[in-house]
């Protein structure tokens, strides 16, 4: 079964960086779409990134909000992505899942593969 | 873009006909998909190209719409339904959700 599995988040200071990991089993991230998608507690679903199959060039994109703060990469050999994260304030605080779909489905607009989601809590 | 759902909430019972509204900022033609998300849970994709369900998503969902003016329908309310709903454009970059319907009891 594919599985998707966070990591790296926890609690960090206004103004800190954090490096979120996902990784991936039984699905290839060099070949498919990944991205991550997050939710600040209560609140509803913020789309942030996503980077294309290597086929197609790798090409990223990001939400206006995260835009310029956070970078999305991949690590072939280790079948997982990362989101980098710079410049953090309280209202990134947030549930923050990974998320990958094939051609077709993201096509479609849709992640169909999600984890279970890790805690960023941006906090003095 | 930007998306919007209404109601926020509504309270519905079992076997009731629900429907969910969502409006984009801008024409987003048939680039419109619904997500439904369980508590602790990820978002499980429902809808896709306004009306298209997923594989293995039962035939009382259906979705209906165009350009900027989008609904979900839920024909007959089955218990395992109580969630929310969000709708997402994907008609270029950023993608956008709309801001969620919680369909309670």
């Amino acid at each position: 079964d594919v599985q998707l599995v966070e990591s790296g988040g926890g609690l960090i200071q206004p103004g800190g960086s954090l490096r979120l990991s996902c990784a991936v089993s039984e699905f290839n991230v060099n070949e498919n779409f990944m991205g991550w998608v997050r939710q600040a507690p209560g609140r509803g679903l913020e789309w942030l990134s996503v980077v294309y199959p290597s086929d197609t060039g790798g090409r990223t994109y990001y939400g206006d909000f995260v835009r310029g703060r956070f970078t999305i990469s991949r690590d072939s050999s280790k079948n997982a992505i990362f989101l980098h994260m710079d410049s953090l304030r309280a209202d990134d605080t947030a549930v923050y899942f990974c998320a990958g779909a094939i051609r077709p489905t993201y096509e479609r607009g849709l992640f169909d593969q999600w984890g279970q989601g890790t805690l960023v809590t941006v906090s003095s | 873009i930007q998306m919007t759902q209404s109601p926020s909430s509504l309270s519905a019972s079992v076997g009731d006909r629900v429907t969910i509204t969502c409006r984009a900022s801008q024409d987003i033609t048939h680039f419109l998909a619904w997500f439904q998300q369980k508590p602790g849970r990820a978002p499980k994709p429902l809808i896709y190209a306004i009306s298209s369900r997923q594989s293995g998503v039962p035939s009382r969902f259906s979705g209906s719409g165009f350009g900027t003016q989008f609904t979900l329908t839920i024909s007959s309310l089955q218990p395992e339904d109580f969630a929310t709903y969000y709708c997402q454009h994907y008609d270029g970059y950023p993608r956008t959700f709309g801001q969620g319907t919680k369909v309670e009891i």
